[in-house]
């Protein structure tokens, strides 16, 4: 069964770091492109990132762009997102997914918690 | 206030149909595959809806999918009370190069 968990998140003051990584088995990793997408308590799902299979083409939203760098190591078969320079703004329930294709998400880590204070 | 417009809730009671809208443009939903999803409240997302109505194993036929033009609509009949969640519509959007998630409708089975 595919499945996803993911990690690294926390308390962090605003300026700070944090690295997220994603965790995954039961697919091909290597195959599938894959995205983060955010979720502020009570609020929408928001796109954050995406990478391609071998991590030469990636794409953020512009709210993180510069800040965030999404990366992936295959043969670890984990998805990271390096996040610089965190505001307030940044906090939110973070959770990555495996992309099957033409933007449809399949599957979701259960996500990890992000909190940006100081 | 994002580029796909959702109706911010719907209603209705066991057993009827209803159905969401998520309005796009060209850009996006006119030229691009949608995705639906269903967040249960305190859960991960779910995919009931690939390229625009196709539906993942595991997923009963009560839930559809249709595109028409610069919209798209998921359908769910029969409803339970265990549909009662949030919905998102997904797709790219070729201008902005980004994918673009709908607000979100919170659908209430009565």
């Amino acid at each position: 069964e595919a499945q996803l968990v993911e990690s690294g998140g926390g308390l962090v003051q605003p300026g700070g770091s944090l690295r997220l990584s994603c965790a995954a088995s039961g697919f091909t990793f290597s195959n599938h492109w894959m995205d983060w997408v955010r979720q502020v308590p009570g609020k929408g799902l928001v796109w954050v990132a995406r990478i391609n299979t071998d991590g030469s083409d990636t794409s953020h939203a512009d709210s993180v762009k510069g800040r965030f760098t999404i990366s992936r190591d295959n043969a670890k078969n984990t998805l990271y997102l390096q996040m610089n320079s965190l505001r307030t703004e940044d906090t939110a329930v973070y959770f990555c997914a495996k992309d099957r294709g033409y933007d449809a998400m399949d599957v979701w880590g259960q996500g990890t918690t992000v909190t940006v204070s100081s | 206030q994002s580029v796909l417009t959702q109706p911010p809730s719907v209603s209705a009671a066991p057993g009827q149909k209803v159905t969401i809208s998520c309005s796009g443009s060209s850009s996006n939903i006119g030229n691009n595959y949608v995705s639906w999803y269903q967040q249960l409240p305190g859960t991960a997302p779910k995919l009931l809806i690939y390229e625009n109505n196709k539906r993942p194993s595991g997923i009963p036929d009560r839930f559809s999918g249709s595109q028409s033009g610069t919209s798209a609509t998921l359908g769910i009949t029969g409803l339970q009370t265990g549909d009662e969640a949030d919905y998102y519509c997904v797709t790219w959007d070729t201008n902005l190069r980004v994918v673009i998630f709908g607000g979100g409708t919170k659908l209430t089975v009565l």
